[in-house]
């Protein structure tokens, strides 16, 4: 079982949609997780970052993390053409011997369409 | 915003040539990774870099990789002995502590011929 997965898409909806998107991980030590946005040949840009179980709000973007499922989640409300690109979950665990090294997922490509 | 700089933003180098690619972190962050990307796949941890040495490395790190923080301001990459499967994306982040997000660089596209 991979450390983490996340459906590649592609995935394309409509300009305004809400836009749903997912990673389950098997490693119960992670307990940070982050989304970041990769545009084409671009580096991977922060968009949330949320510690343990629960939600957080930034704008259009909503992440949830359900730690008791594995399973973590990013909103994009009325989504925009701006915001086609892939989006990458990232998670990591608290300590150890851990100094900060972020375990990734495939990336889902998104494309919103006007 | 503070950003990350990485130079060059494409090397392209013979295969047994060795390469160094080149960051500039945020200046007042203290830990520094570098990761990469081969096309088509997940972005892959290398390195992790604090208080000056080597914190953790994944089993990709090997003899053939080294990094080094010459100066108060530069981290860098050294491929020695590059291979064809080598090839990739080299991102260099930075943090200012092991619990926070990253800020990425734009990354260096390294094809090696």
């Amino acid at each position: 079982q991979k450390e983490v997965e996340q459906d590649p898409g592609p995935l394309s909806v409509p300009e305004g949609a809400i836009v749903s998107l997912n990673c389950t991980y098997s490693n119960s030590a992670f307990q940070y997780f982050m989304w970041y946005r990769q545009y084409s040949r671009k580096g991977p840009e922060l968009l949330m970052y949320t510690y343990s179980s629960g939600n957080k709000e930034d704008g259009r973007f909503t992440a949830q993390v359900d730690k008791s499922s594995k399973y973590i989640s990013l909103f994009i409300r009325d989504s925009q053409p701006s915001d086609s690109a892939t989006y990458l979950c990232a998670m990591k665990d608290a300590g150890g011997t851990s100094y900060g090294k972020l375990t990734f997922g495939q990336g889902t490509i998104l494309t919103v369409h006007p | 915003e503070p950003e990350v700089t990485q130079t060059p933003s494409h090397q392209v180098t013979q295969m047994g040539q060795e390469v160094i690619l080149r960051c500039v972190p945020i200046s007042n962050h203290l830990y520094f990774y570098w990761y990469r990307q081969i096309l088509g796949q997940k972005v892959e941890f290398l390195v992790s870099f604090y208080n000056n040495e080597i914190s953790e490395k994944s089993e990709i790190f090997d003899d053939q990789f080294s990094v080094e923080r010459p100066d108060g301001s530069n981290f860098t990459l050294k491929i020695r002995s590059t291979k064809l499967e080598d090839s990739a994306m080299y991102f260099c982040a930075s943090s200012p502590d092991a619990n926070y997000g990253y800020t990425f660089g734009s990354g260096t596209r390294l094809t090696v011929v």
